[in-house]
């Protein structure tokens, strides 16, 4: 167990929808991190909020948001879902300063959109 | 953008052999990491390395940071069949900007054992 809890495990929804997912860090861990998963693929970076701040951007798609509120978990925004959406979203935390780049993983949401 | 090339894609041992499989990148990185993904959970972290030259092991895991440190390498000694699963590299690019944490992930290498 890392420490890092995802809600919901699964989510199914249909194209056009609009899903949140949740995520609370590590205790002590400011920074948080959203990836994306699809089937059989590698883990893309998507954002880096740091301390309630947006800290680094990857491919994330304008129909996504996230946010990081004060008690310091997170909620990644998915809009207009479309069939590509599909796949594995990861919330990873770290302690987000100073030299540790280790990021911890949660368990995963598995989105499904049909 | 930064990109890591993971090989091999795929590997198919018998128990108790020995694997071998790294990590290369264009850019240089400060840092590497490793992680075991088993199916539906998320990447769990193996070994972190910080130092050009740095070699951590972690019972029968071993990781070294290249010394170009454009390069990583992970060994896993008298595999086990719990060893299956896939192994990401993840590197964080040198010049990112203060507090912005990006690490690139490499493709993955599937290890399959048979008993």
């Amino acid at each position: 167990d890392s420490g890092v809890t995802q809600t919901p495990k699964h989510l199914i929804t249909a194209t056009g929808q609009r899903v949140t997912l949740r995520c609370s860090p590590r205790s002590g861990d400011l920074s948080v991190y959203w990836y994306q998963q699809s089937l059989d693929q590698g883990l893309q970076f998507l954002i880096q909020y740091y301390n309630g701040e947006e800290r680094a951007k990857g491919n994330i798609l304008e129909r996504f948001s996230a946010q990081q509120f004060p008690d310091l978990h997170s909620e990644l925004n998915l809009s207009s879902l479309e069939l590509g959406d599909s796949a594995l979203y990861f919330c990873a935390s770290s302690v987000g300063q100073g030299v540790s780049y280790e990021q911890y993983f949660g368990p995963g949401t598995r989105l499904t959109v049909t | 953008g930064q990109q890591l090339n993971q090989s091999p894609q795929s590997m198919f041992i018998q128990e108790g052999e020995d694997v071998s499989m790294n990590c290369t990148s264009s850019s240089i990185f400060n840092t590497w990491l490793w992680y075991k993904q088993e199916p539906g959970e998320g990447p769990v972290l193996l070994i972190a390395l910080y130092k050009a030259g740095e070699l951590t092991s972690n019972g029968r895991l071993t990781a070294q940071f290249g010394i170009t440190r454009k390069d990583s390498f992970l060994n896993i000694s008298a595999s086990i069949p719990s060893d299956v699963g896939i192994y990401f590299c993840a590197g964080q690019p040198i010049l990112a900007f203060q507090g912005a944490q990006k690490l690139v992930f490499g493709q993955g290498t599937r290890l399959t054992i048979n008993p």
